[in-house]
């Protein structure tokens, strides 16, 4: 199965900075299949990204995904209050679908 | 707007079976995989599987050997059953609408339901 490893585990930063989030697969990952999801606390998961670039419905652009292969990325560009949460990459390329381990976006 | 529910019972006893149902409002169940998925501390986040409008299932190889995905679009609900379950299955367990990439296979869950805790306890 393929392996997506987050990093930072966790990430400290004030409103208005600059987030940028990393998700590596253990193989590459055709780019139409890899997703971005943000959970906050007590919340299940929300479709942020999908198709590594598109936003979902009502994501505001301050959310961009990038990559290609087996490197992607998740930039918020000006953090917002409810945007501190866990955000997770997920790949529905290969069969098991899986998830990273998440990369925790706390206020400092 | 579509939404997901879970319902089912909240404590299950080692060996036993799971059973869950998710119900579906605001939209039609025709075109989309239903997903079960379940978060755990020990685990993180893990795809069970899905079933589409027509019966066609996908499992986990980790749980196919113990897991069936049912669907009944005439209540709009599909259902998952876990059997034999431990300890390591309890969780946060989740249903979820697989949509179609441009290729034809799932590209993304969306949305979520609220999500169920169970746990696995005598």
């Amino acid at each position: 199965e393929i392996i997506l490893t987050q990093s930072p585990g966790s990430l400290a930063l004030s409103p208005g900075e600059r987030a940028t989030l990393s998700c590596r697969a253990s193989q590459s990952v055709t780019s139409g299949y890899l997703a971005w999801y943000q959970q906050r606390p007590g919340q299940a998961p929300r479709l942020l990204i999908y198709g590594t670039s598109s936003r979902a419905t009502g994501i505001p652009d301050r959310f961009r995904g990038s990559g290609s292969g087996t490197d992607f990325t998740l930039t918020i560009s000006r953090l917002e209050p409810e945007d501190f949460a866990v955000y997770y990459c997920q790949q529905l390329d290969k069969s098991p679908y899986t998830f990273g381990g998440g990369t925790r976006v706390e206020s400092k | 707007q579509v939404q997901l529910k879970e319902s089912g019972p909240g404590l299950v006893k080692p060996s036993e079976t799971l059973p869950l149902i998710c119900s579906v409002s605001g939209d039609s169940m025709t075109d989309y995989y239903w997903s079960w998925l379940r978060q755990s501390p020990g685990k993180g986040l893990e795809w069970i599987g899905y079933i589409s409008h027509r019966g066609d299932t996908n499992y986990n190889p980790s749980l196919k050997s113990r897991v069936t995905i049912e669907v009944d679009t005439s209540k709009g609900q599909f259902s998952l059953r876990l059997t034999s379950v431990t300890a390591v299955d309890t969780a946060v367990y989740y249903c979820a609408r697989g949509i179609f990439y441009a290729g034809g296979r799932v590209g993304r869950f969306d949305p979520w339901g609220q999500g169920t805790l169970v746990i696995v306890s005598s």
